[in-house]
């Protein structure tokens, strides 16, 4: 079965402070893994995309990383900011089907991460 | 923000109604999506449209149809609302096949079934 689990489920930590969020999946076969930030009241915004051949992708403070091998990713948040609270959603994409989207995306259930002051 | 808008953004309706939600985008994407966010879930795929007038079903369509006559427009509507649609509702678009193209969202529209 396709899934995408995430952990942990929620996070609280302070300002200023590192976290990171695991992301396990079990999808075949696979095409890229993605990291979106989601804010209370909107829609999720893009943070990376990796394929099977990126270990480590960058975007600010923001460092993913994906073991293909183990079927793992994180995403490591460095210097926290009160910004930076929201939900982070694990995607990974199914590739090489047929047709536009039926089922080529897996959402995991997103952990909702709090920056205290 | 991509281009895309949804409204209404907030919307109550009652039991039996018939309700319709709209996504316009300005990007001239190809795909569009609708999907539904609860608590305790991942997104999920209602409907998708590959073109004008090219639509498919996703994985939780009962009790959903949708209409894209023109590019730029994609419309979910409940024929007749029942409780379990109460959700939050996004509207989706791709330049590609999702798979390996990115996803932008719009900021979705939260709906009540009383």
């Amino acid at each position: 079965k396709n899934q995408v689990e995430q952990s942990p489920q929620s996070l609280i930590i302070l300002e200023g402070k590192n976290c990171t969020l695991q992301c396990n999946y079990t999808v075949s076969p696979f095409s890229n893994l993605r990291w979106y930030k989601q804010d209370t009241g909107r829609g999720p915004v893009s943070l990376t995309i990796m394929t099977f051949s990126e270990n480590t992708k960058s975007n600010g403070r923001y460092t993913a990383t994906l073991d293909a091998d183990t079927k793992q990713s994180s995403l490591h948040i460095t210097a926290s900011q009160l910004s930076d609270s929201a939900s982070y959603i694990c995607v990974v994409s199914r590739g090489g089907l047929s047709g536009g989207s039926q089922g080529n995306l897996i959402f995991g259930k997103g952990t909702k991460l709090s920056v205290k002051p | 923000d991509a281009g895309i808008t949804q409204s209404p953004r907030h919307k109550v309706t009652e039991t039996g109604t018939p309700v319709t939600l709209r996504c316009h985008q300005t990007e001239n994407h190809r795909y569009m999506y609708w999907y539904r966010q609860d608590p305790g879930h991942g997104l999920r795929l209602i409907h998708y449209s590959y073109g004008v007038k090219d639509t498919d079903k996703g994985e939780v369509s009962d009790g959903y149809s949708v209409s894209r006559s023109k590019t730029e427009d994609f419309l979910l509507t409940l024929e007749s609302a029942t409780s379990s649609q109460t959700s939050v509702y996004f509207c989706a678009i791709s330049g590609g096949q999702v798979y390996n193209s990115p996803l932008h969202f719009g900021n979705g529209t939260r709906l009540t079934v009383t």
